[in-house]
């Protein structure tokens, strides 16, 4: 079964600072990524994503993430980081078998806040 | 365009008791995946629906069940509720049935506490 690993559960920030978040997924066929946010109070909403191509994805809100297949990692980066960027963060992998099922999965998830 | 929209909201049960959740996808999904949201085990994936038909289920227990009907808006039942059956309930929407370049968008959940 497959399976999504994020490493910090728990990250403080100040403004400006940067950010990197750990993703790294057990699953060795072809996979589709993503990372959501989750503001407080708010939905799930998707920060962007890697199908194929350019491993280096840029999404909303001067996110990117680097898919790195080899090491099965998928990290998401923001170099400099505002306080509207507190959320939960959650990477996630969508990957099927050869039977067409597939069960999407995600990962514990981040809780980030950034301090003013 | 409208989003993912669920109901209702907020529910306050019994244990025994049981409980039917509603989905609206966006206008023109046909799929339909449900979530079930705790802090201890994160997102975990109930079942997914596509033209009225379950298309994908993940471990959990029979009590879960779901439907869909032909304008896609899904329900959610859960039977004979449990206090670990307090969640946060996710429903989301994709255009097509498929996980691969396949993007779901999330309503903002039903909030279920059992007593």
């Amino acid at each position: 079964a497959q399976s999504v690993s994020q490493h910090n559960h728990h990250v403080i920030l100040s403004e400006a600072a940067s950010l990197e978040l750990g993703c790294n997924y057990s699953y060795g066929g072809t996979v589709n990524l993503f990372w959501y946010v989750q503001y407080p109070g708010q939905h799930l909403q998707l920060l962007l994503k890697y199908f194929s191509g350019d491993p280096l994805v840029k999404g909303i809100k001067g996110f990117e993430a680097e898919f790195i297949k080899s090491k099965f990692s998928f990290n998401l980066r923001k170099p400099s980081v505002q306080w509207s960027d507190t959320a939960e963060y959650f990477c996630a992998v969508n990957a099927g078998d050869s039977g067409g099922s597939y069960i999407p999965t995600f990962g514990r998830g981040t809780s980030l806040i950034v301090h003013p | 365009k409208a989003g993912v929209t669920q109901t209702p909201r907020y529910l306050i049960k019994t244990r025994g008791q049981q409980v039917t959740l509603s989905c609206s996808p966006i206008s023109g999904h046909r799929s339909v995946s449900w979530y079930q949201q705790t802090p201890g085990q994160g997102l975990q994936f109930l079942f997914e629906y596509f033209s009225e038909t379950q298309r994908n289920k993940g471990n959990f227990p029979g009590r879960f069940s779901g439907r869909q009907f032909s304008n896609s808006r899904s329900e959610m039942n859960v039977s004979t509720l449990e206090l670990g059956d307090s969640a946060l309930y996710l429903c989301a929407s994709s255009l097509a049935l498929g996980y691969n370049k396949n993007i779901q968008y999330f309503g903002a959940g039903t909030r279920l506490s059992v007593l």
